[in-house]
């Protein structure tokens, strides 16, 4: 069965500080993992897609198969970083799981 | 243009109400997905949708949850009997994937809170 693990529900770095936000995932077949982002009073939104390859607003997230992880990284945390970061996971179906969530505080 | 939309934002229920949610997916994507978030959890797969077609259900907790989309466009979710452990968010999210191509991104609506007293 599929299963993603966010360790940390909690996260809080200084501005100008890296992060890496931790996300471990569990499936047999080649998964397809996203990270999204969900600011405050804002809806769920894609940040990031391992296939794509690509970093959005400084976050990179690499898909590392023989650890099962996918963590985001960010060099340099922004106090508009704050947020919530969900970690999931997409199998031959359509559907997404996710984890429980990493609520990330940058502090000024 | 305009995003995923869902109504009521926010609904209470009294323990035993019938209650039914609505989400408007953005125009033209095929794909319609409804999601639960229990408090301090993460989004969990309730029904999926291709056009009209409900392909998987299999994340429906009960037989009292029960997802319609009878045009392919607006889709409902109907909860029968409302019971306290439903009180969540419920995400609908689309996307223009069909099945068999490439994933496409999902996007999400704002979710409508439900509470059952």
């Amino acid at each position: 069965a599929q299963r993603v693990t966010q360790p940390e529900k909690l996260l809080s770095v200084f501005k100008g500080a890296p992060v890496e936000l931790k996300c471990n995932y569990s499936y047999s077949g080649s998964p397809e993992l996203f990270w999204y982002v969900q600011y405050s009073r804002q809806r769920l939104q894609l940040l990031l897609r391992h296939i794509s390859r690509e970093s959005i607003k400084g976050f990179t997230a690499d898909l590392n198969k023989g650890e099962t992880s996918f963590h985001l990284k960010k060099p340099f945390a922004q106090e508009e970083d704050s947020a919530m970061y969900y970690c999931a996971l997409q199998t031959g179906a359509n559907n997404l799981f996710f984890g429980t969530g990493t609520r990330l505080t940058v502090i000024p | 243009g305009a995003g995923v939309s869902q109504s009521p934002r926010y609904k209470v229920a009294k323990r035993g109400q019938d209650v039914a949610l609505r989400c408007d997916p953005i125009s033209g994507h095929v794909s319609l997905f409804w999601y639960q978030q229990a408090l301090g959890q993460g989004p969990e797969f309730l029904t999926y949708f291709q056009n009209e077609a409900q392909l998987d259900k299999s994340g429906l907790p009960s037989d009292r949850f029960f997802a319609e989309r009878p045009e392919g466009s607006v889709s409902t979710l109907k909860i029968q009997r409302t019971q306290q452990e439903d009180s969540a968010v419920y995400l609908c999210a689309s996307s223009a994937a069909r099945g068999g191509r490439p994933t496409d991104t999902q996007y999400f609506g704002p979710g409508t809170r439900l509470t059952v007293l």
